[in-house]
């Protein structure tokens, strides 16, 4: 199985900072990695595809970028509605995994 | 617009089985790079993928969990159906159906559509 792993696992930031979040996977694949967004008490929601690709509907404040093992996604001003958690998963083999997820929260 | 929704107990008791339905409209599970899943989550815990039936009716398991999983699919109901044999405490969390594409633009598998979820907890 491929492990993902992220980091920070939480971060406080306050509005309009610039906020980066790390993946890493433990073996390498070109660009099968995903983000999704999760905030309280919802579903999970596709953000980031094809590790740079924004799914539609998506702001584009969001922008993710890598390939290989590391990856990264990137919130340019962080807004009022994106404190939430935060998940990469690899669909490069099954089975498909998650990453433990980072928590981003108001400071 | 694709929806997507589930729908079993919310309580069952250790050793039991679990058997939860996702029906989803808005889309035919025949129609090529199409599939639909399960993810769940315990509470306060991260993302677990369990399963995922493809439009060509090949089934794909988490290996930690596949000897009790089963994914069939009713397509005149436009439904799939998840069932997890000999339930414990542990598997507590809230179970998602979701729909997965594979776009041939770039040949890969992503989780586009989720269901609301259901909270399924084991405990006698």
């Amino acid at each position: 199985d491929i492990q993902m792993t992220q980091s920070p696992s939480s971060l406080s930031a306050s509005v309009g900072d610039r906020v980066t979040i790390t993946c890493r996977a433990s073996q390498s694949f070109s660009r099968h990695l995903n983000w999704y967004q999760q905030k309280p008490g919802q579903a999970p929601k596709l953000l980031i595809y094809a590790a740079s690709s924004l799914q539609r509907g998506v702001p584009s404040r969001f922008s993710g970028r890598g390939s290989g093992t590391d990856f990264t996604l990137t919130i340019s001003s962080l807004q009022p509605e994106d404190f939430a958690t935060y998940y990469c998963q690899q669909s490069y083999s099954t089975p498909f995994t998650f990453g433990p997820g980072t928590k981003v929260e108001i400071k | 617009q694709i929806t997507l929704k589930e729908s079993g107990p919310t309580l069952v008791k250790p050793t039991q089985t679990l058997t939860l339905t996702c029906t989803f409209s808005g889309f035919s599970l025949s129609t090529s790079g199409v599939g639909v899943g399960w993810v769940r989550q315990p509470p306060g815990k991260a993302l677990e993928w369990l399963a995922l039936l493809y439009w060509n009716d090949d089934r794909r398991y988490n290996p930690s969990l596949k000897s009790r999983l089963t994914i069939t699919k009713d397509t005149s109901k436009n439904q799939v159906v998840l069932t997890m044999t000999n339930m414990d405490p542990v598997d507590t969390a809230t179970y998602y159906c979701i729909h997965s594409s594979y776009p041939s633009s770039i040949q890969l598998w992503l989780f586009d559509y989720w269901g609301q979820g259901t909270l399924v907890t084991v405990s006698s």
